[in-house]
């Protein structure tokens, strides 16, 4: 398919377990973006991506958030020592360019749950 | 501080009736205005943007939304609402920059549909 592939869909982990949430973005998106969704509430900016440069990461939570695109295309959140709080769907979302008046395209999102 | 609200959580409307979700944005100046629609499970699928221009915007599947600046509103209609409407509804923004367009949502509404 041409759209945002996320992976895996769903994660369960245990209190205190390290994640990795893969996001495959649309082939050529210069930029990626990823969101964190709590339950109820509308998404929310994590981290920003222009192609391999994180330009923006004001939205982690914490330093337990780690977010990477080491060759401009497939990106990587990573969650150390995950905590209840961080239980969430998390969404990428890619962008032809770097401009403001381009949409998002989202994927289906993973569904973080932390016991 | 940048902020967008939907004063509606939860919206029930009778299949063929007319809708209207309420937005409101709170920026310095105008921002990029933007609806998406989220089925259950599903990322977020872009309905129309705003970005200058003409205030009333057309988007897919018959929704259009109206940019009253005087209100700092931009609410979603749709003439007859279909069963297969029922959704969640996010309505963001991002500023007008020119550069990348971190988005803001509310916390959105969401819509059943009797049949």
């Amino acid at each position: 398919g041409a759209g945002v592939s996320q992976s895996p869909r769903y994660k369960v982990a245990k209190r205190g377990q390290d994640v990795a949430l893969r996001c495959d973005p649309i082939s050529g998106h210069v930029s990626l973006f990823w969101y964190q969704q709590a339950l109820g509430q509308g998404p929310e900016f994590l981290t920003y991506f222009q192609n391999e440069a994180q330009l923006d990461k004001s939205g982690l939570p914490s330093d337990r958030f780690f977010a990477e695109r080491p060759e401009g295309s497939v990106s990587t959140l990573k969650i150390q020592r995950t905590q209840q709080e961080d239980s969430a769907v998390y969404l990428c979302a890619s962008c032809e360019d770097r401009d403001s008046n381009q949409p998002q395209h989202f994927g289906d999102g993973t569904r973080l749950s932390i016991l | 501080a940048q902020s967008v609200t939907q004063p509606d959580i939860h919206i029930t409307v009778s299949e063929g009736a007319s809708l209207e979700l309420r937005c409101n944005y709170s920026y310095g100046a105008t921002p990029y205005l933007f609806w998406y629609v989220q089925s259950p499970g599903q990322g977020l699928q872009l309905l129309l943007k705003y970005f200058s221009g003409d205030t009333l915007v057309q988007g897919i599947k018959g929704f259009e939304a109206e940019f009253k600046r005087s209100q700092s509103s931009f609410n979603l209609r749709k003439p007859s609402v279909h069963w297969s409407d029922a959704a969640e509804y996010f309505c963001a923004a991002t500023p007008f920059s020119g550069g990348y367009n971190k988005l803001i949502f509310g916390a959105g509404t969401r819509l059943a549909v009797h049949p």
